[in-house]
């Protein structure tokens, strides 16, 4: 089983707003992922997790803060978003974050499509 | 810096049409290479696979195969389906670099 699964599947904020996504996956993965997908573009890296320890931050603006309680969970807090935040925003998780000078195969969810008004 | 370039799309094919889809890459060491593909509305999903030269990576009918020599992972398929419409996202990771390099992603429309 490689499923990663997100909610919610679709999200409307306004600017003002506090709102959460969350990710779960239940195959032992010890590195999550956040990426940031605008339309017709590929994925852009956010956020790396490994054992619960945030590894990376690609310099993503304070108003996205992430947060993984526990192994098997990954969430990401928004707060004060911009229009130009809308997007899908995809989790992925990996068997461990780098092994012993490659990288693990990464297994995406099925997202969540943020709309900022 | 390591990179992978597609083939533009849209790929426009009839239904049981043979379908390439052209990926090169350029890397300094031994990349590991996938396909992911992305359908209407949903998020990405691992295709396939190969993590040496001449690995062949297969799955629902896609195959793609690791050539070292041309640097490159092109996918195909012998009889593609309406249900194959989707964008195809060919990605690299490399050693200690823990980026996916990601081409732009060809997207894939079959007609009835």
């Amino acid at each position: 089983d490689t499923e990663v699964t997100q909610t919610p599947k679709h999200l409307v904020m306004g600017m003002t707003n506090k709102k959460s996504l969350k990710c779960e996956q239940h195959m032992g993965h010890r590195a999550m992922y956040w990426y940031k997908q605008k339309a017709k573009k590929p994925p852009e890296l956010m956020f790396v997790y490994s054992y619960e320890k945030l590894s990376i931050n690609e310099s993503v603006p304070s108003r996205f803060s992430p947060e993984c309680p526990n192994s098997s969970l990954l969430n990401l807090h928004l707060h004060a978003l911009q229009p130009e935040d809308s997007a899908l925003y995809l989790c992925a998780s990996s068997q461990e974050f780098q092994r012993e000078g490659y990288q693990e195969t990464q297994y995406f969810g099925p997202g969540t499509r943020l709309l900022v008004l | 810096g390591d990179s992978v370039t597609q083939m533009e799309g849209p790929v426009t094919l009839s239904e049981e049409a043979f379908l390439t889809i052209n990926c090169t890459y350029t890397a300094t060491g031994y990349p590991s290479l996938f396909w992911y593909v992305q359908y209407p509305g949903e998020g990405l999903q691992l295709l396939l696979k190969a993590t040496k030269a001449d690995d062949k990576g297969s799955n629902k009918g896609f195959e793609a195969t690791y050539r070292k020599e041309t640097t490159s992972f092109h996918l195909e398929k012998g009889s593609v389906q309406v249900s194959d419409s989707a964008v195809y996202f060919c990605a690299l990771t490399e050693g200690s670099n823990y980026q996916l390099i990601w081409g732009a992603g060809t997207k894939l429309i079959i007609k009835p």
